[in-house]
């Protein structure tokens, strides 16, 4: 079965400072990979996603993850973070030919100003 | 704007009734659309699949006697709290697929079983 796993519940980081969030998965096949971001009193929004290809994407707002293949990662970066990224980041995954999106526990980030 | 609205945003009511929530997708058709719960502090749970045309999909431990879905058309699926209890208060929340296989989230309905 499916399941992924985000190793950080609770991120405190003073602005500027470097982030990196862990994210694991496990699957028996070819996935699709996600980041969700959910701001205070706002619904999920899409920060970038894996497919194929480059195993480095970019996404929104200067985040930007790396899928490694050999590790079931795909942890989501940024070099300097603001106030304004204080949010639930949720890492998410699916199968190639399923639809349904199985989400991590969320890790809740805070920055400090 | 929004791809994905719900409704209501809110909704407050005694336990023992039934509460509807609507999930709209806006821009394009849903010949499948999800349902999430989402606990305090927690992450989101899939409840089940609702598929136009046919019976919804429930996953594991969710009880499809008190959990109505039905996708009436291609762009609304409903799904129904019966007989609502305090312990069904929670954050529900939809999804449509969208064209790249990426899903579009509602903003969610906040139900308070009283």
């Amino acid at each position: 079965a499916q399941s992924v796993s985000q190793h950080n519940h609770h991120v405190i980081l003073s602005e500027a400072a470097s982030l990196e969030l862990g994210c694991n998965y496990s699957y028996g096949g070819t996935v699709n990979l996600f980041w969700y971001v959910q701001y205070p009193g706002q619904h999920l929004q899409l920060l970038l996603k894996y497919f194929s290809g480059d195993p480095l994407v970019k996404g929104i707002k200067g985040f930007e993850a790396e899928f490694i293949k050999s590790k079931f990662s795909f942890n989501l970066r940024k070099p300097s973070v603001q106030w304004s990224d204080t949010a639930e980041y949720f890492c998410a995954v699916n199968g190639m030919n399923n639809n349904d999106l199985r989400f991590g526990a969320g890790t809740r980030l805070t920055v400090k100003p | 704007g929004a791809v994905v609205s719900q409704h209501p945003s809110r909704v407050i009511c005694k336990s023992g009734t039934s509460v509807k929530i609507e999930c709209r997708s806006l821009d394009f058709q849903a010949t499948t659309m999800f349902w999430y719960r989402q606990f305090p502090k927690k992450s989101l749970m899939l409840m089940a699949t609702s598929n136009e045309g046919s019976k919804a999909t429930y996953e594991q431990g969710v009880e499809k006697d008190k959990f109505l879905i039905n996708h009436a058309s291609l762009t609304l699926s409903t799904l129904t709290v019966t007989s609502a209890h305090p312990e069904d208060s929670s954050f529900y929340i939809c999804s449509v697929p969208g064209p790249t296989d990426t899903q579009y989230f509602g903003p969610g309905t906040r139900l308070t079983v009283l």
